[in-house]
């Protein structure tokens, strides 16, 4: 199947630092989604990209769709405590409408107060 | 609205027991899922469900894996016999025939 790969596997950051993180794929992806999971809990969708360049925004998350449709980044502003986690990509691996989902490896989030 | 809900939340047993995990999809969805978390593998698609009618398995592991959805409310996945290695988050997960699908919050399983 399909891999998903993310980078980088873990980060540490200081409250109020902006994060990046990225997933790349070794073939296009028609959809991008990233979900978050808190600790003990199962993952939630943050966002979803359908097109290819589309740059959208859900508070200080912003994701894009990469041109190429082989990657996509998160970038998080103003880091809280609270958005400590496990960011993971993930994209349909039959294509766009395929029920069946492929996940990266996640993104470590710990936020230092 | 109530999300999935699965249960056990947590469960503890022996090598060779049989365990029965339990998901409710959310109300009105029609495509259910059984993933399997792991440290080494990350998260992993053992089968999935469209309108009750298993799909694709061919993430389920072994025989000793098997997955019912008897009606369009309730599924099951169940390991007999367990074993060590089968020790993970087991999320259940369910959409409406599209790609944004809602996770459980797992079943935390340990085989000693």
């Amino acid at each position: 199947g399909q891999q998903l790969n993310q980078s980088p596997q873990s980060m540490f950051i200081q409250e109020g630092e902006d994060v990046s993180m990225n997933c790349t794929s070794s073939s296009i992806f028609n959809t991008w989604l990233w979900y978050k999971q808190d600790p003990g809990e199962g993952p939630v969708l943050l966002i979803a990209l359908y097109k290819a360049g589309e740059l959208t925004s859900n508070g200080r998350l912003t994701a894009q769709f990469g041109i190429t449709r082989k990657d996509s980044f998160l970038n998080i502003s103003a880091s809280i405590p609270s958005d400590v986690g496990i960011y993971f990509c993930a994209g349909p691996e039959g294509g766009a409408g395929s029920y069946q989902l492929t996940f990266g490896k996640g993104t470590k989030l710990s936020v230092i107060p | 609205d109530a999300g999935v809900i699965q249960s056990p939340r947590h469960e503890v047993t022996e090598m060779g027991q049989e365990v029965t995990l339990r998901c409710k999809p959310i109300s009105g969805h029609n495509s259910l899922f059984w993933y399997r978390q792991t440290m080494m593998r990350g998260l992993e698609l053992l089968i999935y469900f469209n309108n009750n009618v298993p799909i694709d398995d061919s993430g389920m592991p072994e025989d000793r894996f098997s997955a019912k959805m008897p009606n369009a409310s309730f599924s099951t996945l169940k390991i007999q016999p367990s074993e060590p290695r089968d020790s993970a988050v087991y999320f259940c997960a369910s959409s409406f025939s599209g790609n944004t699908i809602y996770f459980g919050e797992g079943s935390w399983l340990t085989v000693v």
